[in-house]
C-alpha cells in the first residue's frame, strides 16, 4: 500500500450500535488526524496524536474515542453511535504534529447512523 | 475569533484565469495552505505560503499578505478537472488547521 488506507468505505448502521473506522499509513509519519466533513462544512477536527502512545482531543471529541498504539495504525471507535454521527470521516497523516506540514488523507468512510 | 471569508461558488471558463480571493482572522498565525477538494474525495495539497509574496507551482499560484490577513489562489490556463472546491486552510496558534467551507470552482466549456 501506499500512502492512507481507510476501512470501511462506506457503512450503515443502527443507532447504539458500536463502531471501529479504521486507518492505516505506510509512509512512518508521525502524527495522525480524524476529521469528519458533514455536506457543505468544512472539516472538523475530531482527535488528533502526535506520535504513537499519545492522542488528543479535538474540536469535536465527544462521542468518539481513539489509540495510537503504533505508528501506522490509528483507529477512530464510536462507542455508541447517534444519527448526529452520520458524516464523512477523513484520516490525514503529516510528518511531525505541531508543525506545518501538509498534511496527507485517505479515501474517506462515509457512515450513515439510523 | 477566528474566521475565513472566501466565496461560496465562483464559474469561470475552460482555458481561462480564475483568482480565488480568501481573508482570514485567527489567534496566531503559522503560515496559511490552500487544498483542493473534489466532490466525494479527500483533500489534497496544493500549496503553503508562510511570507508574504506569491509562490508559484505549475499552473497554481498562491499569494499571500500576512499584514492584510488576505491570500488568493490564482489558477491558469483552467481544465475541466480544476472543477473543485478550493479551500483556504490558515494555520493558527498551537500549529492548529483553520478549515472552512471553501469555494467551489465550475469550470464550463
Amino acid at each position: 500500500i501506499a500512502g492512507i488506507t481507510q476501512a470501511p468505505t462506506s457503512q450503515i448502521l443502527a443507532a447504539g450500535r458500536r463502531m471501529t473506522l479504521r486507518c492505516t499509513q505506510d509512509m512512518r509519519h508521525n502524527a495522525m488526524y480524524w476529521y469528519r466533513q458533514d455536506l457543505g462544512l468544512g472539516l472538523r477536527l475530531i482527535h488528533y496524536s502526535n506520535t504513537a502512545g499519545t492522542t488528543g482531543k479535538g474540536e469535536v471529541p465527544d462521542g468518539y474515542s481513539v489509540s495510537r498504539a503504533n505508528t501506522d495504525d490509528f483507529p477512530l471507535t464510536l462507542a455508541s453511535a447517534v444519527p448526529s454521527q452520520t458524516s464523512v470521516y477523513f484520516c490525514a497523516s503529516s510528518e511531525k504534529g505541531g508543525d506545518y506540514n501538509e498534511q496527507f488523507f485517505g479515501p474517506g468512510t462515509r457512515l450513515t447512523v439510523l | 475569533g477566528q474566521n475565513i471569508d472566501q466565496p461560496t461558488e465562483m464559474t469561470a471558463t475552460e482555458g481561462a484565469i480564475v483568482q480565488i480571493n480568501c481573508t482570514y482572522q485567527t489567534s496566531g498565525f503559522n503560515g496559511l495552505f490552500w487544498y483542493q477538494q473534489h466532490a466525494g474525495e479527500a483533500p489534497t495539497f496544493l500549496s503553503y505560503n508562510v511570507l508574504d509574496g506569491l509562490e508559484e507551482k505549475g499552473r497554481f499560484s498562491s499569494f499571500l499578505s500576512r499584514s492584510k490577513g488576505y491570500s488568493y489562489l490564482l489558477l491558469k490556463e483552467l481544465q475541466m478537472k480544476d472543477s473543485a472546491s478550493y479551500l483556504c486552510v490558515p494555520l493558527g496558534s498551537n500549529y492548529q488547521l483553520i478549515w472552512g467551507a471553501g469555494t467551489k470552482l465550475i469550470i464550463k466549456p
